[in-house]
């Protein structure tokens, strides 16, 4: 357990309306992200941040922004929300794995926000 | 071509039976790699890590070839609770000393049946 919690988990929202979602971790993390899930489509990364106010774009930042003002808090806001981006939206952070010589970094998942746009 | 390709399957086997996914990926600056599973509904969870050496955990075996650019894992004496699709993921560094960026399989679904 990574210390990850997201809310709200379930939403239902209608098209044009701004929609924030928040990720929350109580460990200390440098690195979180934003992803969304859909079918035929896997993980595909939204935007992850690198520290308090330091924020990149992934493969599908159209349509979202984010917004890190506390290292325990990533939020993903949809502006204008739209029908394609109804998803599950996940968190995660990134945490290192391992000891001596082979220390790599991973990522753990927060349960996942349902997101519905009609 | 996506970055990172697997076979979605489903894959559907006996208990009892080895399993064996492939995944290729095309980046070859590309430099840790793993096994997530996920089960329906919830979040991917880290399953193990894949070392070129090879590495195993219980009935679980990943291994990794950078040469042809593909990991794989055996699952052997298949459980019904090894039911699950599973997420072959690749890192890779943006920028020297930035995060590691991943990119995810679209997943391979196993079903274990009795």
């Amino acid at each position: 357990d990574a210390g990850i919690t997201q809310s709200p988990r379930h939403k239902v929202t209608e098209t044009g309306t701004p929609v924030t979602l928040r990720c929350h971790q109580t460990e200390n993390h440098r690195y979180m992200y934003w992803y969304r899930q859909d079918p035929g489509h896997g993980l595909r990364l939204i935007h992850y941040s690198y520290g308090v106010k330091d924020t990149d774009k992934g493969e599908v930042s159209d349509g979202y922004s984010v917004s890190r003002s506390k290292t325990e808090d990533f939020l993903l806001t949809l502006e204008s929300a739209t029908s394609s981006q109804t998803s599950v939206y996940f968190c995660a952070i990134s945490s290192t794995l391992g000891q001596g010589a082979i220390v790599q970094e991973t990522q753990y998942f927060g349960p996942g926000t349902r997101l519905l746009v009609l | 071509r996506k970055e990172v390709e697997q076979d979605p399957g489903p894959f559907n086997v006996p208990e009892g039976a080895t399993v064996a996914f492939n995944c290729t990926y095309s980046n070859s600056a590309s430099q840790s790699f793993f096994w997530y599973r996920q089960d329906c509904r919830k979040e991917p969870k880290l399953l193990m890590s894949v070392y070129s050496s090879g590495n195993e955990d219980g009935r679980f075996t990943a291994q990794l070839n950078r040469a042809s650019q593909y990991i794989s894992l055996l699952i052997r004496d298949s459980k019904l609770s090894d039911s699950a699709t599973y997420l072959c993921v690749v890192n890779r560094r943006e920028r020297a000393g930035g995060s590691y960026i991943p990119t995810f399989g679209r997943g391979t679904s196993l079903i274990v049946h009795p």
